[in-house]
C-alpha cells in the first residue's frame, strides 16, 4: 500500500527566504508525482507534475525534484512571498492498474511580511 | 476554459438523507475522479470514472456511488448520510488513462447535522 509523508507539517518563514518542502513515498513504482497548493477551504491548484522518467521540473520560483529510487521529492520555493502562504500537498500515482492519486497530509506554509 | 467546475459549493444535510454532488471536467478531459478531504488531512480517493465506467474504487462503503455521463460530467451520490461524511468533496479531471496531470475543482463543502 502506497503511503506518502510530508515533512514538516508546518513551516513559518520571513518573506524573501528560500525554502524546501519534503515528500517521501513508500512504493517507488509510480507513474508520476504532482505538487499542489491549497488555500483554506478551497480546491487544489496544480503546481508541478514530474513524470517518473524525469528528475525535476521548474515553474517560475518553484522547482520540484524527484528521486524515484529513494522515494523522495522536494519542492523548492525561491524568494518566498506572503502570497505563497498555503498548504502544499504532494501526491503520487502508482504503477500498474492503480490510477488514483495518493496524497500526503500536506505542509502548512506561512510566509510573514 | 472554465476548468473543473463543481456544484453546489456548500451543502447542509441531515443524517440519513441522500446527497448528489456534480462535476464538469476541464474541456477535453475524459476521466473524472472523486476525493474526500477531512479537515487537516490529505484528500482520500473515492473512485474514478472513465468511459462511463467505474474503473477504480477506494475504501469507501457502497453508500458512495457515482455516474459518468456521455459528456464526461460526473455525479457523486451518498446515501444514508452519517455525521462522519462531513468533508470537502473534490472532483479531479484528467486525460485518458488518468496518469497525466490532474486538475481539481473548488470542491463542495458538505456538512451533515
Amino acid at each position: 500500500k502506497q503511503e506518502v509523508t510530508q515533512i514538516p507539517a508546518a513551516l513559518s518563514v520571513p518573506e524573501g527566504e528560500n525554502l524546501v518542502l519534503n515528500c517521501s513515498f513508500t512504493d517507488s513504482a509510480i507513474y508520476n508525482l504532482q505538487w499542489f497548493r491549497q488555500d483554506p477551504g478551497k480546491g487544489l491548484t496544480s503546481l508541478l507534475l514530474i513524470q517518473s522518467s524525469q528528475r525535476e521540473q521548474t515553474s517560475g520560483r518553484l522547482n520540484a525534484s524527484l528521486d524515484k529510487s529513494s522515494g523522495r521529492s522536494t519542492l523548492y520555493i525561491a524568494a518566498s512571498q506572503p502570497g505563497d502562504s498555503a498548504t502544499y500537498l504532494c501526491a503520487v500515482i502508482g504503477g500498474g492498474s492503480n490510477y488514483k492519486l495518493t496524497f500526503g497530509k500536506g505542509t502548512l506554509l506561512t510566509v510573514n511580511p | 476554459d472554465a476548468g473543473v467546475t463543481q456544484s453546489p459549493t456548500h451543502l447542509i444535510k441531515t443524517r440519513g438523507q441522500q446527497v448528489t454532488l456534480r462535476c464538469s471536467p476541464k474541456s477535453g478531459h475524459d476521466t473524472v475522479s472523486w476525493y474526500q478531504q477531512a479537515l487537516g488531512q490529505g484528500p482520500q480517493f473515492i473512485f474514478q470514472y472513465y468511459e462511463e465506467e467505474e474503473r477504480q474504487r477506494g475504501n469507501f462503503p457502497d453508500r458512495f456511488s457515482g455516474h459518468q455521463f456521455p459528456n464526461y460530467s460526473s455525479e457523486l451520490n451518498v446515501n444514508a448520510l452519517l455525521l462522519g461524511d462531513s468533508a470537502l468533496y473534490l472532483c479531479a479531471s484528467s486525460l485518458n488513462s488518468g496518469i497525466t496531470e490532474a486538475f481539481f475543482g473548488q470542491g463542495t463543502r458538505l456538512t451533515v447535522v
